[in-house]
Formats: structure tokens, sequence, C-alpha cells
């Protein structure tokens, strides 16, 4: 099975700063990870679909880059509205999750 | 609209089998894959299973001798059943479909608590 390593596990910014998140694949998975981000009380909401192709309706201050192994979520210019609970998700084979970031506002 | 929202006991005793069901709309259960998915409180996802539009199921090799999805496409629901729980099994249950193997659209999810 694929794990996926997700880091950090917890960050603290201000509004205004560029924020960057990690995922790390235990195998290649190819362009096949996806961002959600997760706020307090409800579903995951797809962010980034297939490495860096932005969901219909999500602010172009989120983006994503990577292949093969290490992905990257970015946010160009954090806003309070950001702060949730943000996951990875490779779908090569299966589906395996990050284990999560918790993004505050400092 | 495609919409999904979940059901089902909020309290199961150790030991005995959790029974959901996801009741969908806005799709077809023959044209969308319907997958389980589970948050244990203040943790991460953990994806549970899938049934797929032509009715096979694939489950977490974790849980899959506890396991068991169908559906009753008649009435455009999905079920999920899982014996012998434990305490490690509590959690918000979320029901999802995919499109091109991307999580599309969510229920709010159902959380399920196991004690005596």
């Amino acid at each position: 099975d694929i794990q996926m390593t997700q880091s950090p596990s917890f960050l603290s910014a201000s509004v205004g700063d560029r924020v960057t998140i990690n995922c790390k694949a235990s195998q290649n998975i190819n362009k096949y990870l996806d961002w959600y981000q997760q706020k307090l009380g409800e579903a995951p909401k797809l962010l980034i679909y297939n490495t860096n192709n932005l969901h219909t309706g999500i602010p172009s201050r989120f983006s994503g880059s990577g292949s093969g192994t290490d992905f990257t979520l970015t946010i160009s210019s954090l806003q309070p509205e950001d702060v949730a609970t943000y996951f990875c998700l490779q779908h090569n084979s299966g589906w395996t999750f990050g284990g999560g970031t918790k993004l505050e506002l400092k | 609209q495609v919409q999904l929202k979940e059901s089902g006991p909020g309290l199961v005793q150790p030991s005995q089998t959790l029974s959901l069901t996801c009741t969908v709309s806005g799709f077809s259960l023959t044209s969308n894959s319907v997958h389980w998915v589970r948050q244990p409180p203040g943790k991460g996802l953990e994806w549970v299973g899938v049934i797929w539009s032509g009715g096979s199921t694939d489950y977490n090799s974790t849980l899959k001798s506890r396991l068991s999805i169908s559906r009753d496409t008649s009435k455009s629901q999905v079920f999920l059943k899982m014996n012998s729980l434990q305490a490690e099994d509590a959690a918000i249950y979320f029901c999802a479909i995919t499109i091109a193997a991307i999580f599309d659209s969510w229920g709010q999810g159902v959380m399920v608590a196991v004690s005596s």
C-alpha cells in the first residue's frame, strides 16, 4: 500500500504570508495527488486535483505542484478564511490520505 | 444537484455491527462509484471502501475482513456494514462520489461512537 507523509502537521502563519504544505508518497504516484481543505465540522472540500488543477470556484491564491513522490500545496497570500486543516490524497493506486496539516493564524 | 446524506445509529456497542446508509440524489448509482471515508475524532481521514458503478466492491485491506458495502439502486442508497466494532472504529463516516478517481462531492458525515 502507498503511504503518504504530510508536513508540517501544524502551521501558524500571518495574513498575507505565503504558506506551503508538503506531501511525500512512499512510491511514484505520477500526477495523481489531490488537495482538500476541511473546516471544523464540515466535509472535506476539493481544492486541487491531479497535482496542479484548480477545482471550480477555488481562489487562484491556491496552487499545487510536484510530480512522482513529492508534492506541494501553496497559498500565495494567506487569508483569514483559509484557517482549516489541509489533506493530500493519492489516487494512483487506491486512495490514501496524508495525515493533515492544521493551519492557524498567528 | 448531487447530494449525499449519511444516516445511522450514533452509538454502537463494542463487538456489535455498524450499519450505515448513504442516500444519494442528482446522479445514478449505476453511473458513479460511491466511497466511504472515516475520520476518528481529531484525526485524519481513512479510506474505507468503494462500491463501483457496476456493483463490485473494494475495501481497505485493514478492514476487509469486517466490512461489507452494498447498494439498492431503486432506492438510491448505499449501505455499509462493519462487524466486530471496537473503540478505534469510532469516527465520523462520510460517503462521497468520485469522478475520474477524484472525490468530487461528499455527504455531511455521520458520527459513530462505540461504547457499552
